[in-house]
């Protein structure tokens, strides 16, 4: 079975500051993806980035990047000068080969930037 | 181009009642997926289509639910009867390919 631990239900965190939100994961399949995605207040789920089991090197999109520790079954996502527009709630979520085609998410992190 | 689509966005019907909700896929996207978050529990997944095929229905809860894809473009989710479990927010995204889902805004059941 697999398993998203987030265990962060909240952060608060100033304006420019690096946030960086945890998330841990279990799984027994070898081949498997980790992502992130971000939750507005509208509600809409916005996809932030992925991460394959395989892949060498550590995954970026503009300000976010993802901190996978592969030995340790971690897939932090590093938010770099955080701005007011990234308040929202966070999700991480995995899919693997072996198991139900959908993805298994974590319960979220509600980060809130402050002024 | 254009994003998931569902509708409707807000759905409050009475327990016993039948309620079917809709999602219109990126054009394109063989993939299509539901999920549903009920409150304080993480978002779960129900079921995958390919086209019009249902590849894993593995995270339906019960025979109340049935999700079809008609000609693998739009896809219908119906509950039938609803019960008051059944409230939360039914997520559909959909994806050209096994990664980078792309989700809708969603459709909040409330059944009372």
């Amino acid at each position: 079975a697999q398993k998203i631990t987030q265990t962060q239900p909240g952060m608060f965190v100033q304006e420019k500051e690096a946030v960086t939100l945890d998330c841990t994961y279990d799984t027994s399949d070898p081949s498997y993806g980790l992502f992130w995605y971000k939750q507005p207040s509208s509600g809409e789920m916005i996809f932030l980035i992925y991460q394959g089991s395989y892949d060498q090197q550590n995954a970026t999109e503009g300000r976010y990047s993802l901190n996978f520790q592969k030995a340790r079954k971690s897939a932090n996502l590093v938010i770099s000068a955080s701005q007011l527009g990234d308040s929202a709630m966070y999700f991480c979520a995995m899919k693997s080969g072996g198991g139900a085609d959908g993805l298994t998410f974590g319960k979220g992190t509600h980060l809130i930037i402050q002024p | 181009e254009a994003g998931v689509t569902q509708f409707p966005s807000h759905s409050v019907i009475e327990k016993g009642q039948t309620v079917t909700l809709r999602c219109d896929p990126i054009s394109g996207h063989d993939n299509l997926y539901w999920y549903r978050r009920v409150m304080g529990k993480e978002i779960k997944f129900l079921l995958h289509f390919v086209k019009e095929s249902k590849q894993d229905e593995s995270g339906m809860p019960n025979n109340r639910f049935l999700a079809e894809r008609t000609g693998g473009t739009y896809s219908t989710l119906k509950v039938q009867p609803a019960e008051l479990e059944d409230s939360g927010v039914y997520f559909c995204a959909s994806s050209p390919s096994w990664t980078g889902e792309t989700f809708g805004s969603g459709t909040r059941l409330t059944v009372v």
